[in-house]
């Protein structure tokens, strides 16, 4: 149980143009979903917190107009990186909260290799 | 907010060693500290993690312990094995709030 698949595994895209990737709990319910964004050789960074049916609450530093995040269900969150330039190469991944009071774990992705070419 | 540091940034040891990898964290508030194996263009695998109402966590060959008082928690891995390889990071939340990440140890493990 408690699996969290992403789509798609890896894309390249070209500059200025929109890139949207999809974050979906398989079997439960995700009250809570994460994007992190992860450089190479570097720890996982937090983007942006989504709760389902709400606006997303972005960490200092990321660009909400940019990174725009939608919640819209409890088993789907998506993130779409708009005018994507070559700094946003990176590997994104997703993680979603069960919506159980006594289980703290979050459930990660496979996660999205972007290329902004 | 909370702040985690982790050490060492590498660690190589030979295969039936044990490694230990240590975290600090700053926020009193933190609950909850995981553990993840992360192998190179794979997600973070969840391995340990433990609460602050336990000292100390045992899983066959890894274990972690908690010092509320010092802010810090450590993890073990016994008999190291060539696959331990990888890379692990340390993480702190309060609860069911954000998990905030360490900065990674690469673990190699030599034959």
């Amino acid at each position: 149980g408690a699996v969290v698949s992403q789509h798609p595994s890896w894309v390249i895209c070209k500059s200025g143009t929109s890139v949207k990737i999809e974050c979906r709990s398989l079997d439960f319910q995700a009250t809570t979903m994460f994007w992190y964004r992860q450089f190479p050789k570097q720890s996982l960074m937090l983007m942006a917190t989504s709760n389902e049916g709400s606006k997303a609450t972005y960490e200092q530093g990321v660009e909400k107009d940019k990174f725009l995040i939608n919640h819209a269900s409890l088993t789907l969150s998506t993130l779409t990186v708009t005018s994507a330039h070559p700094e946003d190469s990176s590997f994104y991944i997703c993680s979603a909260r069960a919506r159980d009071k006594l289980n703290y774990e979050q459930y990660f992705g496979p996660g999205t290799r972007l290329t902004v070419t | 907010g909370e702040n985690v540091e982790q050490h060492p940034s590498t660690l190589s040891v030979q295969e039936g060693d044990s490694a230990v990898i240590k975290c600090t964290y700053s926020d009193s508030a933190s609950n909850y500290f995981p553990w993840y194996k992360q192998e190179l263009g794979k997600r973070p695998q969840l391995i340990i993690d433990i609460r602050s109402n336990v000292g100390e966590k045992k899983d066959q060959r890894i274990a972690v312990t908690l010092n509320k008082t010092a802010k810090h928690f450590s993890l073990h891995i016994t008999e190291t094995q060539p696959e331990d390889s990888a890379v692990y990071f340390c993480a702190a939340s309060e609860g069911f709030q954000k998990l905030v990440f360490g900065t990674g140890t690469r673990l190699l493990v030599s034959p």
